[in-house]
């Protein structure tokens, strides 16, 4: 079953401007990690924020995390047409078993 | 180091069939887990390995099984194949992470069956 649900489903915006992510969760959690997909291809990481943390920077993301709100953003700086892809929070923990995935944002960045 | 690697990438089947999918892990590691991704359900913990151990499993029929050997590469089996089990499949290692909670995931690019 989906745990995280991110907001919003889709965005499209222009080459540099910042793209925000959001992802809201069910239970309680270990950690929450953002994974990008590019077209249907494997996942790769992007960063991890463990329960305790509240916010953490990777480059131009930059993660925040309020269990009380049981929700995460993920923020991209200074967009590139290259981050156009799929993005995916992903939680541990809660009395789940391996990685419980939202549905997904699809990110489109506009040249 | 070599990434996470699939075989085979595409795979077409037809009902009924059975379905045999390899998965070779970054060396080192020695967690497998598998994903199922389709546009209806989304990504869908299928089961980890480690160790030959199974260690947890989704919430998937019994025609859904794994085994992982003493390399850590792993492979996952579906039988009686139906139309419901057209996805991507992904395979991830990692290390292990002690108390339960799951580090940093190295994702393959999948193998897309498709059934027909």
């Amino acid at each position: 079953s989906q745990q995280g649900e991110e907001d919003p489903q889709a965005l499209s915006i222009q080459e540099g401007e910042n793209a925000t992510m959001n992802c809201s969760y069910k239970t309680s959690i270990n950690n929450l990690q953002w994974y990008r997909q590019n077209s249907g291809r494997g996942l790769v990481h992007l960063i991890l924020i463990r329960s305790n943390e509240r916010e953490k920077h990777s480059g131009r993301l930059r993660v925040t995390l309020d269990t009380s709100k049981k929700s995460s953003s993920l923020l991209i700086t200074a967009s590139r047409a290259a981050d156009t892809a799929s993005y995916f929070c992903a939680t541990t923990g809660g009395g789940a078993d391996g990685l419980t995935f939202g549905k997904g944002t699809h990110l489109i960045i506009q040249p | 180091k070599a990434g996470v690697t699939q075989t085979p990438r595409y795979l077409i089947k037809t009902r009924g069939q059975q379905v045999t999918l390899s998965c070779s892990p970054i060396s080192g590691h020695r967690s497998v887990s598998w994903y199922q991704q389709t546009p209806g359900q989304g990504l869908q913990f299928l089961f980890e390995y480690f160790s030959e151990t199974q260690r947890n499993k989704g919430n998937f029929p019994g025609r859904f099984s794994g085994r992982q050997f003493s390399n850590s590469r792993s492979e996952m089996n579906v039988s009686t194949l139906e139309l419901g089990d057209s996805a991507l499949y992904l395979c991830a290692s990692s290390l292990w992470l002690a108390g339960g909670s799951y580090n940093e995931q190295f994702f393959g690019p999948g193998t897309r069956l498709t059934v027909l």
